[in-house]
């Protein structure tokens, strides 16, 4: 069965660490999307990439990191300069790249939920 | 801009119906419907695209006033299988990226 595969489920961060979450799809979907999930809000784009080899980011980038050097993972690193980390991580992909307008469904993986020690 | 959900919540009993509100300030290329129970995934339901066409779940429909930039999704005939918070995501660019409402909250009782 195809899907998106995130882990760990659950991490937990030390001061001054860097933590990396894992993304893998077997959809063949060439976009893929990491978003942050606070309690009672809604989901927010940290970064976005719509082929290998290129990312962009979204509306809370800062402390962040990503690569995009396969089209089946898209790592998130979460660094040191993420000062409020805890919150629920999803990744999501979807079919389409440049040339699709909004037109395509995000299938999203199960989440990683990081907090801090 | 982060797009507006109405309600933030609400409660029903099994059968009846419910509308849930997205209304954006932007332009609008597409209007996505996504459904989330606590601690899991979100899940598409629907997305409906600029022009009237809409690709989704077959018990659940959706409107979308390009001139208004809203789109209204509704629940008919509730099950309890339908409780869970359910977010629009709007897209008013170029690509597929999305800016999500805050989500309205849906419990069916029985």
């Amino acid at each position: 069965d195809g899907g998106i595969t995130q882990s760990p489920k659950y991490l937990f961060r030390k001061e001054g660490q860097n933590v990396t979450l894992s993304c893998e799809q077997n959809l063949n979907h060439d976009a893929m999307y990491w978003y942050r999930q606070d309690p009672g809000q809604g989901l927010r784009l940290i970064y976005y990439s719509q082929i290998v080899n290129d990312f962009q980011k979204g509306d809370i980038a800062e402390g962040y990191s990503v690569s995009r050097e396969k089209k089946e993972s898209f790592p998130l690193t979460v660094t040191s300069a993420q000062k409020n980390p805890t919150a629920f991580y999803l990744c999501a992909s979807s079919m389409g790249g440049s040339v699709l307008t909004g037109n395509q469904p995000q299938h999203f993986g199960d989440g990683t939920r990081l907090s801090i020690l | 801009q982060q797009p507006v959900q109405s309600p933030q919540a609400v409660i029903l009993r099994e059968g009846e119906d419910a509308v849930i509100n997205c209304s954006s300030s932007k332009a609008l290329y597409s209007v996505h419907w996504y459904r989330q129970k606590h601690g899991e995934a979100p899940v598409f339901l629907m997305i409906l695209l600029k022009g009237g066409e809409q690709k989704g779940h077959e018990k659940i429909s959706a409107s979308f006033n390009e001139k208004k930039q809203q789109s209204s999704l509704y629940l008919t005939a509730s099950q309890l299988s339908y409780s869970g918070t359910y977010f629009c995501g709007t897209n008013g660019e170029y690509g597929n990226k999305l800016v999500f409402g805050a989500g309205t909250i849906l419990r069916v009782k029985s």
